[in-house]
């Protein structure tokens, strides 16, 4: 089953507003989590390192206003996109590290159409 | 910095041959080695992946993969391959020092003909 979650798996939003992406580990406490983008037919880009009970760490070229990252809890990482705009549209997937194995899980990964 | 490349944008294989995907990966220490599947509109799933120990590693659904650190490769392979396996393919590496983060490759397009 599932270690990593992701919730919506998919989202539809208008222009201007903004929207809340979550990662939960479900069964194990995940001190680093990662948020990654991928656009249609491309593959997949770093876009941010999120630590709990610290500031994310943001790849270049990544808009930090734009893309917060909450790492609130050892569990619980959110994404969310703000003021999002059509071109902001793609899939946003995060992942987790299990530190005492060195594992790293994937959430489902969200969809989202900004419209 | 960490680097992946997968030569191969396509590939078309008939159903029931043989399939292998290349990945070559830029790194200077011992890497984090992943196979990830993800079909149309779906997540990613993992194939397989290599930290250390044998560098033959046997995945998920048939398939495996051979670390050669000598050809800093890292390919990917099915003897027979399945409708079901079309999907898009990436390989991805990472590594403790780099605070696991994975960089992926630019991702294979399987066909299968029947």
């Amino acid at each position: 089953g599932a270690v990593v979650s992701q919730h919506p798996s998919r989202v539809i939003c208008k222009s201007g507003t903004s929207v809340k992406i979550e990662c939960r580990s479900l069964d194990f406490q995940a001190t680093t989590m990662f948020w990654y983008r991928q656009f249609p037919k491309k593959s997949l880009m770093l876009m941010a390192t999120s630590n709990e009970g610290s500031k994310a760490t943001y790849e270049q070229g990544v808009e930090k206003d734009k893309f917060l990252i909450n790492h609130a809890s050892l569990t619980l990482s959110t994404l969310t996109v703000t003021s999002a705009h059509p071109e902001d549209s793609s899939f946003y997937i995060c992942s987790a590290v299990r530190d005492r194995v060195d594992t790293i899980y994937f959430g489902e990964g969200s969809w989202l159409t900004v419209v | 910095a960490q680097s992946v490349t997968q030569p191969d944008i396509h590939i078309t294989v008939s159903e029931g041959a043989s399939l292998e995907l290349r990945c070559n990966y830029s790194y200077g220490a011992t890497p984090y080695l992943f196979w990830y599947v993800q079909s149309p509109g779906q997540g990613l799933q993992l194939l397989l992946k290599y930290f250390s120990g044998d560098t033959l590693v046997q995945g998920i659904k048939g398939f495996e993969a051979e670390f050669k650190r000598s050809q800093s490769s890292f390919n990917l392979r099915k003897p027979s391959v399945h409708w079901s396996d079309a999907a898009e393919y990436f390989c991805a590496v990472g590594s403790k020092a780099a605070g696991n983060k994975l960089t992926f490759g630019g991702g294979t397009r399987v066909l299968v003909k029947p």
